[in-house]
């Protein structure tokens, strides 16, 4: 079972409008926890990057949020633009032990489609 | 500063023939990653250089294919041989010194097994 799961798988909006995209994980012991965006037919960029002791963090229109208790983050996109049509993907990094080296777990991404 | 470097950009062959990517990392980060993205789903790590030992090859299909990072600065990725199940896209990352740290990534080489 994947340990990184988002919703919705897709959506579609209008152009000035917002939307918000959301992350469940169970990666444990948590390090960070990474928003990306995938333009189409590219490599993922870097959004955000969050700490446990991190609640939000922003990025021009992009604002991701993270509760390390519930194990749960959400990225808002506000006034949305045709360029922010991409996929969004939420990568928790588990905390390097002499157990673990600190792999990333990646979800599948949102689709998300702005419309005109 | 330069970007994550990758070569071929798009590569189509005939399963179970051999297929070789090429990634240079960003000057002076010493982890590498390459990933399989298949449409519609996240990265899957392959393998995770730090320097030019492997730290993670867990999910490396060993049997078709093999990676190395000679020197620890370029990588090359081969299938040999190719199935039809490996067309996808193949994303090499670098990051600073460990996962901790930012990964970036390359735009990635597009293949299409026949």
């Amino acid at each position: 079972k994947n340990q990184v799961e988002q919703s919705p798988q897709s959506l579609i909006i209008l152009e000035g409008k917002n939307c918000t995209l959301q992350c469940n994980y169970t990666v444990s012991p948590f390090s960070n926890l990474r928003w990306y965006k995938q333009d189409t037919g590219r490599g993922p960029v870097s959004l955000t990057i969050m700490t446990f002791s991190e609640n939000t963090k922003s990025n021009g229109r992009y604002t991701a949020t993270l509760d390390a208790d519930t194990k749960q983050s959400s990225l808002h996109i506000t006034a949305s633009q045709l360029s922010d049509s991409a996929s969004y993907i939420c990568v928790v990094s588990a905390m390097i032990t002499t157990d673990s080296w600190g792999k990333l777990q990646f979800g599948a991404g949102t689709q998300v489609v702005v419309t005109p | 500063e330069a970007g994550v470097a990758q070569s071929p950009r798009y590569k189509i062959i005939e399963k179970r023939q051999s297929v070789a990517f090429w990634c240079n990392p960003i000057s002076g980060h010493a982890t590498l990653y390459w990933y399989q993205q298949i449409l519609g789903q996240g990265p899957k790590l392959l393998i995770q250089f730090q320097n030019n030992g492997v730290v993670d090859d867990s999910q490396l299909p060993k049997d078709r294919f093999s990676a190395e990072r000679l020197k620890g600065v370029d990588s090359t990725l081969k299938i040999q041989p190719a199935k039809l199940e490996d067309s996808a896209v193949y994303l090499c990352a670098s990051s600073f010194k460990d996962s901790y740290n930012e990964q970036f990534f390359g735009p990635g080489t597009r293949l299409t097994v026949l």
